[in-house]
């Protein structure tokens, strides 16, 4: 079963400018969420969609915004890009069937977003 | 306001040692737990997880204990080896909704 599979691995962007990421979650798996790790902050939960739409989502601006298609892919976009969204970001997928033994997230290996 | 607390950023261990994670939380509402690994320029692995209606998991080399009533939470890595080495994660979550991450603890493994 191929895993979770995030594009690109490396990104450099300017500030100012906008930048989408995408996510391609394990087959099946019809819940996808997005994490942004930073030094000292662990990882902070930025949203969850499921089947479509958005089911959780995190505290942080309106600047960061995402989608799933029905294929259960996620695209992530933040706009107007601060040196302070500097970040690795983490997509996770999972079954939300809590008695499956996968319940927990599988996480891909993330995108490294640096803003300049 | 950080739910989820792992006091110790850094943890050093001699090899075949016991390593000893430790976890905070403050929700009371939390019902399931997890302990992730992360490697350098990877993505968290799913190591081991508890429900609240028990208060041990053992999994191999890896058992998770659970104190309700103290909001805590250990990782138990017994015995420990260079391997494993790596960033530790402790998470938390209720109704199966979002997990709340900690912010990590470092395990070194000294051979």
């Amino acid at each position: 079963k191929a895993g979770v599979t995030q594009t690109p691995r490396y990104l450099i962007k300017t500030r100012g400018q906008q930048v989408t990421l995408s996510c391609s979650p394990i087959s099946g798996h019809r819940s996808v969420s997005w994490y942004q790790q930073t030094p000292g902050q662990g990882l902070q939960f930025l949203f969850e969609y499921f089947s479509e739409t958005q089911r959780n989502k995190g505290n942080f601006p309106g600047r960061f915004s995402g989608r799933q298609f029905s294929n259960s892919r996620s695209e992530m976009n933040v706009s107007t890009l601060e040196l302070g969204d500097s970040a690795l970001y983490l997509c996770a997928s999972r079954d939300r069937d809590r008695r499956s033994p996968g319940y927990g997230y599988t996480f891909g290996s993330g995108t490294r977003l640096t803003v300049v | 306001d950080q739910q989820v607390k792992q006091n110790s950023p850094s943890l050093s261990v001699q090899e075949g040692r016991i390593s000893i994670l430790n976890c905070d939380y403050t929700n009371s509402m939390f019902d399931y737990f997890l302990w992730y690994k992360k490697y350098p320029a990877e993505g968290p692995t799913f190591l081991i997880s508890i429900s609240s209606i028990k208060d041990k998991n053992e999994d191999g080399r890896f058992t998770v204990f659970l104190n309700k009533s103290a909001k805590h939470l250990s990782l138990h890595i017994v015995p420990s080896q260079p391997g494993d080495s790596a960033v530790y994660f402790c998470a938390a979550s209720f109704t199966g909704n979002q997990f709340y991450f900690g912010t990590g603890t470092s395990l070194t493994v000294i051979p």
